[in-house]
């Protein structure tokens, strides 16, 4: 596609639900990052993708966090019995090939997740 | 490890006047650096970036930066502010080899007729 798209757009969960947010990169990226904004904070890291290969996951908060890209294209972030610190923006990114670390990282509109 | 500071969460101008959004940087390894632009409700758009070479950037819709090493900063600029300018700005570290990028907290740019 033209851009990176995420869905759905604006979640609200009741504590203690599941949510699954997907990101559908720029065709041909091999990369896929994604990041947590919290209210009036910048991105934080969450994980990183190289294909299919999850290489970093150092920056998920909790085993409750879960990310997935089976084949090396969409990838989904999982979040299990989801508490009201989890309420931000969740944003996708993706680059051709980060291992060169010069490619331009293009980052999607967001999930907005609120829990309630 | 890597660390952003981004001095001066909101900064005002007035139509037409200089920008200057600040950034400093903390790196064990040279950095590469970053500027992005948010709007409201949108993802992040990349305005420039350093990785090598030249260590004044030029980047989209007129703004630069310069990479200073012996100060650690890489400030953000545009001569003269248009409306449109007003967003989030942030900026952002990452080691050389890796995009792992370690965001600022961002500083908010109002613009004033």
């Amino acid at each position: 596609g033209a851009g990176v798209s995420q869905s759905p757009r604006y979640k609200v969960a009741k504590r203690g639900q599941d949510v699954a947010l997907r990101c559908d990169p720029i065709s041909g990226h091999v990369s896929l990052f994604w990041y947590q904004q919290a209210l009036g904070q910048g991105p934080e890291f969450l994980t990183y993708f190289q294909n299919e290969a999850q290489l970093d996951k150092s920056g998920l908060p909790s085993d409750r966090f879960f990310a997935e890209r089976p084949e090396g294209s969409v990838s989904t972030l999982k979040i299990q019995r989801t508490q009201q610190e989890d309420s931000a923006v969740y944003l996708c990114a993706s680059s051709l090939d980060a291992g060169t670390g010069r490619d331009t990282i293009y980052f999607g509109e967001g999930s907005w997740l609120t829990v309630v | 490890a890597q660390s952003v500071t981004q001095l001066g969460s909101h900064v005002s101008v007035s139509e037409g006047a200089l920008v200057l959004l600040r950034c400093n940087y903390s790196s064990s390894v040279p950095p590469y650096l970053f500027w992005y632009v948010q709007y409201p409700n949108q993802g992040l758009q990349l305005l420039l970036k350093y990785t090598t070479g030249a260590t004044l950037v030029k980047g989209i819709n007129g703004f630069e930066a310069e990479f200073k090493k012996s100060e650690t900063s890489f400030h953000l600029t545009k001569p003269s502010a248009h409306m449109s300018d007003a967003a989030e700005y942030f900026c952002a570290v990452s080691e050389r080899g890796f995009q792992k990028l370690v965001f600022g907290t961002g500083t908010r740019l109002l613009v004033s007729p």
